[in-house]
């Protein structure tokens, strides 16, 4: 177990449901991440939340919107979303918002996300 | 499987030979360097990492070489087993997390 856990693991859901990915982490870290990874492309970082403030809302469409209740969760509201968001969500904790601290960051295994 | 692992730049190795895994970075002011190993229905796990004033930094079983002058930095596994099947990538900081940036993937497949 890494120490962020996400659920559900997989999800498969129509362009006009809501869902929400939740992501809990109890490494006592500050900052907390949401990233999209797709085949044959790199990480895309989505949102940062710093001590549950959001800092970063790297350019990403209003269909997710994510929240921050208290430094140990974070959820990412799903509505609306179209094929082309199909991919892997992975939560990622760090000490700080600063990059990378040392041993970098923490991820959790991922949501399998299928929009039909 | 990953889907994250398909079509990507794939090393098939015989199971207790030695590993390498490359990846060249863009940054020139990038001052740390990590890698970090995906498994199959996992998130990415810290192997180990390097800053930019050293050159090489070993782990257990793990070496991390970092060439500066032509931005390239490597992986070496050392006896390589069948549990180091993954999808191995880099990631370059640069300073804050907005200048994290990873690498695509190579997916090493060990052959029993």
């Amino acid at each position: 177990e890494t120490g962020v856990t996400q659920t559900p693991r997989h999800l498969v859901m129509g362009m006009t449901n809501k869902k929400s990915l939740k992501c809990e982490q109890h490494l006592g870290h500050n900052a907390m991440y949401w990233y999209k990874q797709s085949a044959k492309k790199p990480l895309e970082l989505m949102f940062v939340y710093s001590l549950e403030e959001r800092v970063e809302n790297n350019s990403v469409p209003s269909r997710f919107s994510p929240e921050c209740p208290n430094s140990s969760h974070l959820f990412l509201h799903l509505h609306t979303l179209q094929p082309e968001d199909s991919a892997l969500y992975l939560c990622a904790s760090s000490q700080d918002y600063n990059g990378h601290g040392r041993y970098g960051y923490t991820f959790g295994s991922g949501t399998r996300l299928t929009v039909v | 499987g990953e889907s994250v692992g398909l079509h990507l730049p794939t090393l098939s190795v015989q199971e207790g030979d030695n590993s390498i895994i490359n990846c060249a970075y863009s940054n020139s002011a990038s001052d740390y360097f990590i890698w970090y190993k995906q498994e199959s229905g996992k998130g990415p796990q810290f192997i180990i990492d390097i800053r930019s004033n050293m050159d090489k930094r070993q782990g257990q079983r793990v070496t991390v070489l970092l060439n500066k002058t032509v931005k390239h930095l490597s992986l070496q596994i050392a006896a390589t087993q069948p549990g180091d099947s993954a999808v191995y990538f880099c990631a370059e900081n640069s300073g804050g997390y907005q200048k994290v940036t990873f690498g695509i993937g190579t997916k090493l497949q060990v052959i029993p």
